[in-house]
């Protein structure tokens, strides 16, 4: 099993919409949980971070946490297509971060 | 903002040749990380460093090595350049404790 598992996607909405995207992890003494967003070409960048149970918003972005479910997920609200991209899943494991595979969100206008 | 730079932002080199990657970082983090990234393989760790001159094999350090001698700079070194080695390249830096990664631009290797 995976350390980190995303759904498969890719996920297409229409601008708008909202895009639900969900990550699993294996590792139930993990304490820290984020979300990437990576345009084609470009590095990895931080978009949002979670730390305890229940839901974190910044702007259009929230995060939803739950430990005892071991799940992690992200609502983008509002869909943009500026918000096209693969967002990658990572969980804090001691000193480094777990990623998973990504899930690349197309939004279409 | 913490900035990581990674020295080139394009690479090509030729099969055998040893080859240096140069990340450095400007806010004092103990950790640093060396990532490569493959379509459809996702980030594979490479090898890491949480402190001056230690180093740690991350998922896949064959053909690799690293060196810190300070603490803003962790370079990656290809021995002898392999076209399984054509990559995209990436660097990241964080503090100890539950922040997560800052990463620098990335350097897309070719070996030819």
């Amino acid at each position: 099993q995976k350390e980190v598992e995303q759904n498969s996607g890719p996920l297409s909405v229409p601008e708008g919409a909202i895009a639900s995207l969900n990550c699993t992890y294996s590792d139930r003494v993990s304490q820290s949980f984020f979300w990437y967003r990576q345009y084609s070409g470009k590095s990895p960048e931080l978009i949002m971070s979670i730390y305890s149970n229940g839901d974190k918003e910044d702007g259009r972005f929230t995060a939803q946490l739950n430990k005892a479910s071991q799940y992690v997920s992200l609502l983008i609200r509002d869909s943009q297509p500026s918000d096209s991209a693969t967002y990658l899943c990572a969980v804090n494991n001691d000193y480094k971060l777990s990623f998973g595979a990504g899930t690349t969100v197309t939004v279409r206008a | 903002d913490v900035k990581v730079t990674q020295s080139s932002r394009y690479l090509v080199k030729r099969t055998g040749e040893k080859v240096f990657l140069e990340c450095v970082q400007d806010m004092d983090h103990e950790n640093m990380f060396w990532y490569r990234q493959d379509p459809g393989l996702g980030l594979r760790l490479i090898y890491f460093s949480y402190d001056v001159k230690m180093k740690e094999k991350g998922d896949i350090p064959e053909g690799y090595s690293v060196s810190r001698e300070k603490k803003e700079r962790f370079s990656l070194i290809l021995e002898s350049a392999s076209t399984n080695q054509t990559s995209m390249y990436l660097c990241a830096s964080k503090v100890t404790g539950r922040l997560g990664y800052t990463f620098g631009s990335g350097t897309r290797l070719t070996v030819v």
